[in-house]
């Protein structure tokens, strides 16, 4: 049970590339979220999924796009990269049903510096 | 809108004293709370949550928190703590489709 995977660990960009940061997860959980740390900022929510198929914006949606077509997956797709990019991925899943909140479960993080 | 506050941005202890994290939130309704620690270059784990029941609930590494809906906190405590405990330590609110807001965190040093 490796519970929730990011890859790549590090990776650098130059400014207008893009990429995708994967996340999977083995806990069958139905919920996933993306999140980025900064800084003195705490995370900030960027997309989430309550399930496959659907996804919905966070509080940073913007310069950034999701997809779920399985309840493993959860990509984070990053067009034209800017240095304000620049930050720590967090990939996170949970559980949930009938209204409950469970607990997220983080992955390891992917550092990201747009250069 | 749900709101986390956590006073302290740093906050640095003796090895072996008594630990207190400080958590506000602003949330209407009844609050599902957690704490979360974050090691150097990890990821976040989860050390404690509060859904419902006793306001008093207990964690993983010796750690508890008390909910105190009067005061709108939910603080964090440890009452020995240890050089291995320094991290940096977030309290966060549940709010809609599971979502979590966070707060910015408290830098916990431990002092020899």
């Amino acid at each position: 049970n490796a519970g929730v995977t990011q890859t790549p660990k590090f990776r650098i960009l130059k400014i207008g590339q893009s990429m995708t940061l994967q996340c999977a997860q083995d806990m069958n959980h139905n919920y996933m979220y993306w999140y980025r740390q900064d800084p003195g900022m705490g995370l900030k929510l960027i997309y989430y999924s309550v399930g496959a198929g659907i996804t919905d914006k966070g509080e940073v949606p913007n310069g950034y796009n999701v997809s779920r077509s399985t309840t493993e997956d959860f990509p984070l797709r990053l067009e034209l990269a800017a240095p304000s990019q620049t930050s720590v991925y967090f990939c996170a899943s949970s559980y949930s049903t009938s209204g409950v909140t469970y607990e997220q479960y983080f992955g390891p993080g992917t550092r990201l510096t747009v250069t | 809108a749900q709101s986390v506050t956590q006073p302290d941005i740093h906050i640095t202890v003796s090895e072996g004293a008594s630990l207190e994290l400080r958590c506000n939130y602003s949330y209407g309704a009844t609050p599902y709370l957690f704490w979360y620690v974050q090691s150097p270059g990890q990821g976040l784990q989860l050390l404690l949550k509060y859904f419902s029941g006793d306001t008093l609930v207990q964690g993983i590494k010796g750690f508890e928190a008390e909910f105190k809906r009067s005061q709108s906190s939910f603080n964090l405590r440890k009452p020995s703590v240890h050089w291995s405990d320094a991290a940096e330590y977030f309290c966060a609110v549940a709010s809609g489709y599971s979502t979590l807001t966070f707060g910015k965190g408290t830098m916990l040093l431990v002092s020899p």
